[in-house]
C-alpha cells in the first residue's frame, strides 16, 4: 500500500538559513513525487515534482528536492529560507499501479523567524 | 493559469441540512478530486470524477455524495451534515489521469456544522 510520512509536525528555522523538511514515502511500483505548499487561507499550490531523471529536482519559489530511492525519501530544501516561506507543506506520493490516487503526508507547518 | 474555484470560502450549517459544495475549473481538465483536509490527518480523498457523469469513490465517502454534469463543474454533496463533517474541503482538477499529473487546487471551503 503507499504511504507517506512527514516526521515533523513543525520546523523552526532563522531567516537566512538553509531549510529542510523532511518527507518518506512507500509505493509499490515506482514513485512519482510532489510537494505542495499552503498559505493561511489559500488552497494548496504546486512547488515541484520528481517523475524521472535527475534526483535533485528544482522548483518554484528557490526550492528544491532530492529524490533518494534506497533511503525511500523526497526531502524538500532551500538554501536560505525567508519569513515569507512560513506556511504548510505537504508531501504527495502516486505510483503507476495507483491510477489516479494520490496519497498526502499529515503536513509539516514552517515557521521562519526574523 | 488554471483556475479553480469554490462558491464559498466559510459556510455554517446546522446538522442535519443538505449542503452542496460547488467546483469549477476553467482548463478543460478531465479530472475532479474532492479532498477533506483536517489538522494531523493531510488530505483525504472523497470522491474523483474522470468524466462528465463518471465518478469514483475515494477512501473516506461516507456520507457523501458527488454530481458531474458538465465538464468544468463537480459539486460534493452531504446529504445530512453532521457535525463530524466539521471540515477544509478542497476541490482540485487535473488534465489527463496520468499518474505524473500535476493538481490544481481551489481554495477550499471551510465547512462548520453546528
Amino acid at each position: 500500500a503507499q504511504s507517506v510520512a512527514q516526521p515533523e509536525d513543525q520546523v523552526n528555522v532563522a531567516e537566512g538559513n538553509p531549510l529542510t523538511v523532511k518527507c518518506t514515502y512507500s509505493v509499490s511500483g515506482n514513485p512519482y513525487l510532489f510537494w505542495y505548499v499552503q498559505y493561511p487561507n489559500r488552497g494548496l499550490q504546486f512547488l515541484l515534482k520528481y517523475i524521472t531523471g535527475d534526483n535533485l529536482v528544482k522548483g518554484s519559489y528557490g526550492f528544491e528536492a532530492e529524490f533518494n530511492k534506497s533511503q525511500t525519501s523526497f526531502h524538500l530544501k532551500k538554501p536560505s529560507a525567508l519569513v515569507s516561506d512560513s506556511a504548510l507543506y505537504f508531501c504527495a506520493v502516486r505510483d503507476e499501479t495507483g491510477g489516479f490516487k494520490t496519497i498526502f503526508g499529515a503536513g509539516t507547518r514552517l515557521f521562519v523567524k526574523a | 493559469d488554471v483556475k479553480v474555484t469554490q462558491s464559498s470560502r466559510y459556510l455554517v450549517k446546522r446538522t442535519g441540512e443538505k449542503v452542496f459544495l460547488e467546483c469549477v475549473q476553467d482548463m478543460d481538465h478531465e479530472n475532479m478530486f474532492w479532498y477533506r483536509q483536517d489538522p494531523g490527518l493531510g488530505l483525504r480523498l472523497i470522491y474523483f470524477s474522470y468524466d462528465v457523469k463518471m465518478k469514483e469513490k475515494g477512501d473516506i465517502p461516507e456520507g457523501y455524495s458527488v454530481s458531474r454534469e458538465k465538464k468544468e463543474r463537480f459539486s460534493l454533496i452531504l446529504e445530512s451534515a453532521s457535525t463530524n463533517q466539521t471540515s477544509m474541503y478542497l476541490c482540485a482538477s487535473s488534465s489527463q489521469g496520468a499518474p505524473t499529473d500535476t493538481q490544481y487546487f481551489g481554495p477550499g471551503t471551510r465547512l462548520t456544522v453546528l
